[in-house]
């Protein structure tokens, strides 16, 4: 099982939006609504804030949104805030049963 | 309050023996799966495996298979990773998780530090 491809690094201004690519195949990404997404900031637990493709967990900020079209999954950051800046890593439920990360992205608020 | 406790810094030479706990209070243990993902250092985050206390299944991504046992005791609400033989490579940051509240895993312990070195 391979890894899904996300951009390195993605930055913006404050106040900007940001959108983070997720891109897998017809055995993870493409299979179910299961693409979730993860803030981390390294050394702490991850936090999640989008799960099943669009959805937030409750207490999750409305600025983070989700979306997905065939095998890639997006993850949209609006209004940037300076404590934004994290790696975000997307993952997937996978035919074979198991999981499945992305390669993650590193967020850099300019 | 829901909560992963895992156990302390670890700090072992190649070839040890380690097992990690992933302690769990305030849910029903048995009906939710458990997972344990790690983190080598500047690298990105992996899934390992992933226990269900309740039918004591276990599935382990490819990559992990063969390589450590991850385990889960009922009676006292906890996982474990472990290693028989510790390798400098198997340094890492490991993290369990549990699929409490949504299909995909929520509420997470806060890390174990495992050092391996000579």
């Amino acid at each position: 099982q391979s890894a899904l491809t996300q951009p390195a690094s993605v930055s913006g201004s404050p106040g900007q939006s940001i959108t983070i690519s997720c891109s897998g195949t017809a055995s993870d990404v493409g299979a179910y609504n299961y693409v979730s997404w993860y803030q981390h900031h390294p050394g702490k637990a991850p936090q999640l804030i989008i799960y099943s493709v669009d959805h937030r967990p409750s207490g999750v900020s409305t600025r983070f949104s989700g979306s997905k079209s065939v095998n890639t999954a997006s993850l949209t950051i609006s209004g940037l805030q300076a404590d934004d800046e994290a790696d975000y890593y997307c993952t997937s439920h996978t035919t074979s049963g198991t999981h499945v990360f992305g390669t993650g992205t590193k967020v850099t608020v300019l | 309050e829901v909560q992963l406790v895992q156990s302390g810094v670890e700090v072992k030479k190649p070839g040890d023996f380690l097992k990690i706990s992933c302690k769990t209070s305030g849910y029903i243990f048995p009906n939710y799966w458990i997972a344990w993902m790690r983190q080598m250092p500047g690298k990105g985050l992996e899934w390992m495996g992933f226990v269900h206390p309740g039918n004591s299944e276990i599935r382990y991504i490819p990559s992990f298979q063969g390589q450590v046992t991850i385990s889960a005791d009922r009676s006292i609400s906890t996982a474990y990773l472990q290693w028989s033989s510790l390798k400098a490579s198997d340094t890492a940051l490991y993290y369990c998780g549990a699929s409490l509240t949504t299909p995909t895993f929520d509420t997470w312990g806060q890390g174990t530090l495992v050092t391996v070195s000579s």
